[in-house]
């Protein structure tokens, strides 16, 4: 019964391409992020959505798009992919008001 | 000065030994202070939780925090492989602002 699930769980392709990672999450929360954390693991927050809406962008180029189509749902469309956009991406989710995040099990995206 | 200072490690202990791991960091504007847990190819977890100053404990592990030295621990007693991961420290300004994470410290827990 996985909280916040991520698909898919490995994603390699080839620069230039587009492609979409999707989330999900079962457990009832209304704020949802994605997060990318590069080779060094540093963990940094790309986007925050709340009920749907977008709350947090941060300074994240304009070939990442996310949509949410309704609050359990949080997808990362990427247009023209870079080599530096190889990196792992992870989907968390929270109660808005409540600080702790859940993490999903991360896209491990590799640009070739 | 990056926000958040976390020492990556690793650090290798004994089984058995106290862990400590620390962060320090800049802004004086955080109170919430979180230590996540992640495994080799997993999602960080959350393992303990703090608001403001003071200490947390949660079974073998121990959660400290000096706002006024911009300083957070976190203790691990009685270690065991199984705890061997990374551990980032996070912080956030309000309940509902972005958490800033440390670059996580690796810690191997040897048999």
């Amino acid at each position: 019964d996985t909280a916040v699930s991520q698909t898919p769980k490995y994603l390699v392709t080839q620069m230039g391409n587009d492609k979409s990672i999707k989330c999900e999450q079962n457990l009832g929360h209304d704020t949802m992020y994605w997060y990318k954390q590069d080779s060094k693991k540093f963990l940094k927050i790309m986007f925050s959505y709340n009920n749907k809406e977008l709350i947090i962008n941060e300074t994240v180029p304009n070939r990442f798009s996310p949509k949410s189509p309704d609050k359990a749902h949080l997808n990362l469309h990427i247009n023209s992919l870079e080599l530096g956009d190889s990196a792992v991406y992870f989907c968390a989710s929270s109660q808005f008001g409540q600080t702790e995040a859940f993490f999903g099990q991360g896209t491990r995206l590799t640009v070739v | 000065q990056k926000e958040v200072e976390q020492d990556p490690g690793p650090l290798s202990v004994p089984e058995g030994a106290i862990v400590s791991l620390n962060c320090t960091y800049s802004n004086s504007a955080f109170q919430y202070f979180m230590w996540y847990r992640q495994y080799s190819r997993k999602g960080p977890e959350l393992l303990m939780y703090t608001y403001s100053s003071g200490n947390k404990e949660d079974g073998r592990f121990t959660a400290q925090v000096d706002k006024s030295s911009k300083y957070i621990s976190l203790f691990i007693r009685d270690s065991q492989p199984s705890d061997s991961a990374t551990y980032l420290c996070a912080m956030s300004m309000n309940r509902d602002d972005k958490i800033i994470f440390g670059k996580g410290t690796r810690l191997h827990i040897l048999p």
